[in-house]
């Protein structure tokens, strides 16, 4: 079993819709999770990370995170067709000082 | 700061030759990981050094796969000898203090023929 898995995908929403990305993790000593953007032939970039219980806001993005199920996600608020890309959710053990990152969910936003 | 420079950007290498991968890290930065990623098996973690020193290794697939931070500006990975399978995008990706975020280079994309 993987340590954080995610759902490849791809989840499609058209333009304007809410995308909603999921992720567990199997490590309870995971204390910290990110959220990388991907696009196709690019480097993984940071949007979201969470550290505490409960939402965190950004812009159009929502961070959620349960330490009790062990699940994060993030909410992608009016989406664009720019935000089509995969999203990679990491979890971090402060005890091993490293991430550990799921293999992405691909999402793909219509015009 | 130019972020993270890795080279080459593709390698394009024969099966049994010797791969040699390369990274700046940000300047500043004291943690480095090197992670490989493929379809298959998504992003992977290879090693990691903090202040230079390699902290856990334990994602190196095999005694082919050697990584070195003789700076804090400069580390390599290499590969010897290289096998087909080895066929993946590199990333090298630094950050400061533990559990803040890590950014990427662009990546090595190395196919082994």
């Amino acid at each position: 079993q993987k340590e954080v898995e995610q759902n490849s995908g791809p989840l499609s929403v058209p333009e304007g819709a809410i995308a909603s990305l999921n992720c567990t993790y199997s490590d309870r000593g995971s204390q910290s999770f990110f959220w990388y953007r991907q696009y196709s032939g690019k480097s993984p970039e940071l949007i979201m990370f969470i550290y505490s219980n409960g939402d965190k806001e950004d812009g159009r993005f929502t961070a959620q995170l349960n330490k009790a199920s062990q699940y994060v996600s993030l909410l992608i608020r009016d989406s664009q067709p720019s935000d089509s890309a995969t999203y990679l959710c990491a979890g971090m053990n402060t005890g091993f000082q490293k991430l550990v990152f799921g293999t992405g969910t691909r999402l793909l936003v219509s015009p | 700061d130019a972020g993270v420079i890795q080279s080459p950007r593709h390698e394009v290498t024969e099966m049994g030759q010797e791969v040699t991968l390369r990274c700046k890290p940000i300047s500043g930065h004291d943690y480095l990981f090197w992670y490989r990623q493929t379809m298959m098996r998504g992003l992977e973690l290879l090693i990691y050094f903090n202040n230079n020193v390699p902290i856990d290794d334990s994602g190196m697939p095999e005694d082919r796969f050697s990584a070195k931070m003789p700076n804090a500006s400069f580390s390599t990975l290499k590969i010897q000898p290289s096998e087909p399978r080895d066929s993946a995008v590199y990333f090298c990706a630094s950050s400061f203090g533990t559990g803040q975020r890590a950014f990427f280079g662009q990546g090595t994309r190395l196919t082994v023929v």
